[in-house]
């Protein structure tokens, strides 16, 4: 199993802030990177997936970037709405195998 | 629509009784995986297929069975659930990088 790690676990953010967190992953033989957001009682929808080192993605407010190099990613929410409330899952892997990590749980305060 | 489905998506039953939990996708992918998601740990990939008649284990395998007949199911099969598989279970599909999600299935075994 591969250790994928997620910080912080949680987080509460205020309305209209912005913040940022992180997911840490083996650096050595990467293949891709994902991030998925999962709402409570709903299923994980992919937000991003990288494979090169330096990419970033950008949907709406919520971006990400990749460094392969030093084994980490940041997925950073701009303008937090509460809609932005979920918890965000990275998976490290190939195509089918996926190793997740635990997640950080986002809660916008209005 | 373009989905996954699963069923039952609520289920209680006792130790040793067979259970079978089953999982169809509409979008013919030829990729589908089984997770099961416990507090604290993430996604955690039970089994996957990559075609038909093609199935491997993935990290936690044991006390599962799974089946690919056909391109569009992919049951999980609980031959003597124990109290440890207590848990939500998630499939998905998915093709080349992207996954999709079913609704997930909460288990409870006493």
């Amino acid at each position: 199993i591969l250790n994928v790690e997620q910080s912080p676990q949680s987080l509460h953010v205020q309305e209209g802030d912005s913040t940022n967190f992180t997911c840490s992953f083996p650096s050595s033989n990467f293949y891709a990177l994902h991030w998925y957001r999962w709402e409570t009682a709903k299923s994980p929808e992919a937000l991003f997936v990288m494979t090169l080192n330096g990419d970033e993605k950008k949907k709406g407010r919520i971006s990400a970037t990749l460094n392969t190099k030093e084994g980490y990613s940041y997925l950073y929410i701009k303008g937090s709405q509460p809609e932005d409330s979920a918890t965000y899952l990275c998976a490290f892997g190939g195509d089918y195998k996926l190793s997740f990590g635990a997640g950080t749980t986002v809660t916008v305060r209005a | 629509e373009a989905q996954v489905t699963q069923n039952p998506r609520y289920l209680i039953t006792v130790t040793g009784k067979k259970l079978t939990v089953t999982c169809s996708q509409n979008m013919n992918h030829e990729y589908m995986s089984w997770y099961r998601q416990d507090p604290g740990l993430g996604l955690r990939q039970i089994y996957y297929s990559m075609n038909v008649e093609v199935t491997d284990k993935g990290d936690v395998p044991e006390g599962y069975k799974v089946s690919r007949k056909e391109k569009r199911n992919f049951p999980l099969i609980l031959e003597s659930p124990s109290p440890n598989q207590t848990s939500l279970y998630f499939c998905a599909s998915g093709k080349g990088n992207e996954q999709y999600f079913g609704p997930g299935t909460r288990l409870t075994v006493t």
